[in-house]
């Protein structure tokens, strides 16, 4: 069974467009998070929700919109897509990441965007 | 000055062989403190947490130095299978009580028959 899935797994686009990448993990967990990881393999936090709330949001530009319509799924919708955005894309979740305490992440398997 | 960094590599070792890491952070109020593991092309995995009286996982061991604000993860008799990035990963606060991971670039490492 998968724990934490993604889709798509491969995205290619062209600038411009508007894309939305999907995640749903199946743990029963509480927090979901976005993390970009660029070309250098630089991986770094973008958002995070816990229980369909906005805990975590990064400087990142005002294209990206993550949506959580319930505590199992987090989207991210990607407008006005550039260059730049081309990168693998991770969601991950943990059980609660509101408890001041670490709590183990899971990863997704990673949308990799490439934007032409 | 990156928040963790680590020697990218490539470490190129035979198998049998015994190789550590290094990272440093930079922010002394960091609370947590993770070695995580990511296979190429996939999604980084837990490989253990880190204490500051060392942890040792069977061949792996982890060490934490606050004072200067350095992790260590020592391999020993590495295998082919342990090929990978290694991620050091601290986690600092982002307001509240929530926290945030903050990896380091990772370091590759290539175990050679």
């Amino acid at each position: 069974d998968t724990a934490v899935s993604q889709t798509p797994k491969y995205l290619v686009t062209q600038m411009g467009n508007d894309k939305s990448i999907k995640c749903e993990q199946n743990l029963g967990h509480d927090t979901m998070y976005w993390y970009k990881q660029d070309s250098k393999k630089f991986l770094k936090i973008m958002f995070s929700y816990n229980n369909k709330e906005l805990i975590i949001n990064e400087t990142v530009p005002n294209r990206f919109s993550p949506k959580s319509p319930d505590k199992a799924h987090l989207n991210l919708h990607i407008n006005s897509l550039e260059l730049g955005d081309s990168a693998v894309y991770f969601c991950a979740s943990s059980q609660d990441g509101t408890l001041g305490r670490y709590n183990e992440q899971f990863f997704g398997p990673g949308t990799r965007l490439t934007v032409l | 000055r990156k928040e963790v960094e680590q020697d990218p590599g490539p470490f190129n070792v035979p198998e049998g062989a015994t190789v550590a890491f290094n990272c440093t952070y930079s922010n002394s109020a960091s609370q947590s403190f993770f070695w995580y593991r990511q296979d190429c092309r996939k999604e980084p995995k837990l490989l253990m947490s880190v204490y500051s009286s060392g942890n040792e996982d069977g061949r792996f061991t982890a060490q934490l130095n606050r004072a200067s604000q350095y992790i260590s993860l020592l391999i020993r008799d590495s295998k082919l299978s342990d090929s990978a990035t290694y991620l050091c990963v601290v986690s600092v606060n982002y307001g509240g009580a929530t926290n945030k991971l903050i990896f380091g670039t990772g370091t590759l490492l290539a175990v050679q028959p």
